[in-house]
């Protein structure tokens, strides 16, 4: 079966500081997203993304976030000022007709 | 804003026991999936319900949505130790993209 793949799969940061997660999405994919799962708590969307461009958002993706396809197999996701809040399980997901979720990047803010 | 609820939290059952959990949204639903999150893992897709009144199996999964469209179930029958993790329901609410994912509902087996 097709997989989207994320890297890193663990990323501890330093509070204040930018991260950016990646992931590629399935090749013959259309529709992007990213979610993000605290730890023991349920999965939350954050954006979704459709022909190089957001197409929702979730009143969680603030002006400290932001996506950015840059080549025709990446999707990031950028985080600029870290805070300790923002650790957590980060999934991203792509679809054609049901969603298929990466493995997902821990982040820790320290 | 839209919410989506699951009852129980948590259960503890013994292998060979069924097992149920609700789904319930605070706003009608286009469609509801279903997803598996092994612990440690990332939520894997089971299931996609689109009618009122739909009930889909797989094995020993039952899933059924609501006449409503508010609310769904997914029923286990004869737990096994390979069921061990959390559930999670998730629907798209009106004309929107967001898929909002359920409180889940973690199942420990003890065999």
């Amino acid at each position: 079966e097709p997989e989207v793949t994320q890297t890193p799969s663990h990323q501890v940061t330093q509070m204040g500081q930018e991260v950016i997660l990646r992931c590629v999405p399935i090749s013959n994919h259309l529709y992007f997203y990213w979610y993000r799962q605290i730890l023991g708590q349920k999965v939350e969307f954050l954006v979704s993304f459709y022909n190089n461009e957001i197409s929702e958002k979730s009143e969680i993706f603030d002006d400290q976030f932001s996506v950015e396809r840059p080549d025709g197999s990446n999707f990031t996701l950028k985080i600029r000022s870290t805070k300790l809040e923002d650790s957590a399980m980060y999934f991203c997901a792509s679809s054609v007709a049901r969603q298929y979720f990466g493995p997902g990047t821990r982040l820790t803010v320290t | 804003g839209q919410q989506v609820m699951q009852i129980p939290q948590y259960q503890h059952v013994q292998e060979g026991e069924d097992f149920t959990t609700y789904c319930n949204s605070s706003t009608t639903l286009s469609n509801i999936q279903w997803y598996k999150q092994r612990p440690g893992g990332h939520p894997v897709f089971l299931i996609q319900l689109v009618k009122s009144g739909e009930v889909k199996k797989q094995k020993r999964l039952t899933f059924q949505f609501g006449e409503a469209k508010k609310n769904s179930s997914l029923h286990i029958t004869a737990t096994q130790t390979t069921d061990v993790g959390t559930y999670f329901c998730a629907g798209f609410g009106g004309a929107t993209n967001k898929l909002i994912f359920g409180t889940g509902t973690l199942l420990a087996v003890q065999p």
